[in-house]
Formats: C-alpha cells, structure tokens, sequence
C-alpha cells in the first residue's frame, strides 16, 4: 500500500492555463518533496516544505499538516512544463515514500 | 546540470551477470541516496549513505549493495541479475541528511537481457 497517494495521474491543459496537482500522505511527515521528472528521464527536485509555502518562478507549493495533504501549483503554464511531478514524503527516517506521479502535457 | 555524476549512463547485460553503477557527489555533499526506478514499481529508495556510513535502508534486494568511500563517490553493486532488476537507478546527494534538498544525477539506465 503506497503511503503517497497523487491526483491526477494524467492531466492535459491549454498554454497560460492554471494547473493544481494534489498529494496526500497517510501519517505524520518530517517533509514533503516535490519533484519533476522530464521526457529524457532526468529528475529536479523541485520544493522541499514541512510547512506553509513556497514559490519559485510560476510554481508555488503548499503543504497543509492537519489534512496531511500538498498542493503544487503552476501559474500561466508553457508547454515546458510538460513532464512528470512527483511527491516524496519524508517520514521519521530518511527514506523517501514516493507518490506515482502526475503526467503532465501543456499544449500551445 | 545537477553536479551529481553517473556512469556508466546505459548498461546492457545478461541474467545471472554482476554490474557496478557509480555515483560522485555535488562537491561537498556528505549524504548520498540510491533509488531504483521501474515501469511496475515507481520510484523506490535502496539506501542512503552519510559520511561513509549507512544511514538508512529501503526496499534493497539481499543480491544488492553499496558503498560510500572515503572521497566520497559510492557504488551499488548488483549481483545474479534478473529480468525484474531492469530499470533506471539514480543516485542522489544532499549536504547533510534530513534537512537539505535532494539534487538527482542523470540515472543509469540497466536492461538485463
């Protein structure tokens, strides 16, 4: 039973469009990553939060602990930004529990 | 260009056969992380080393191990390969454990034929 658990798995969306992609964790975290894996493979970490938010550029993470759930958000999306995101829960070890992923394509 | 160096970067070998994969750190990264990437299974953590010790441990096959050595590189060495062992595996460093973002090498991807 994977403890991370993503939503959507697949999402489509229109250049410039407002995207939301949702992470949820069974039990209680010492951090939560997010990650961007691209088409050639390669992965960027993205945030790590273990609370409140944080932006770079057009992304923005949230991290809420009493619901136990992230949300990363990307603003006026570009077709560059086509590519797998993945969470990663941190729990009291250093082990990474990570989510399935949400496959991501933005059209021009 | 994430400063964390793989090799080889593909590796194509038979069942039953041994393989080595190396990692080189961001300079001055003391924590480094393996993690097995298949088609079935996701991204997966094997084991995570700290200053030449091991620190923690994943979901990491028996026919499996690694090290971290003294400059600091380390290597996952796979043993009697299988069919299933195929996938990418990447390493990952950070400053210290816990506290410091994850910066991926490229991943060296193994096909076990």
């Amino acid at each position: 039973k994977n403890e991370v658990e993503q939503s959507p798995q697949n999402l489509t969306a229109q250049e410039g469009e407002f995207i939301t992609i949702n992470c949820s964790y069974s039990v209680g975290i010492s951090a939560l990553h997010w990650l961007q894996q691209h088409p050639g493979g390669g992965i960027v970490s993205l945030f790590m939060l273990s609370s409140g938010k944080k932006k770079h550029g057009r992304l923005i993470a949230t991290i809420n602990i009493q619901e136990k759930h992230s949300s990363l958000h990307i603003t006026a999306s570009h077709p560059r930004d086509s590519a797998v995101y993945i969470c990663a829960a941190r729990y009291n070890t250093d082990k990474l529990i990570f989510g399935t992923g949400t496959r991501l394509q933005v059209f021009p | 260009d994430s400063g964390v160096t793989q090799t080889p970067k593909h590796l194509i070998t038979a069942t039953g056969q041994r393989v080595t994969l190396r990692c080189s750190p961001r300079s001055g990264d003391l924590s480094v992380y393996w993690y097995q990437q298949s088609l079935d299974q996701g991204l997966q953590f094997l084991i995570q080393y700290y200053n030449g010790e091991e620190r923690a441990k994943g979901n990491i096959l028996e026919r499996f191990s690694a090290q971290q050595f003294p400059d600091l590189h380390s290597e996952l060495n796979l043993s009697s390969l299988e069919l299933g062992d195929s996938a990418l595996y990447f390493c990952a460093s950070s400053r210290h454990p816990s506290t410091d973002t994850q910066y991926f090498g490229p991943g060296t991807r193994l096909t076990v034929l």
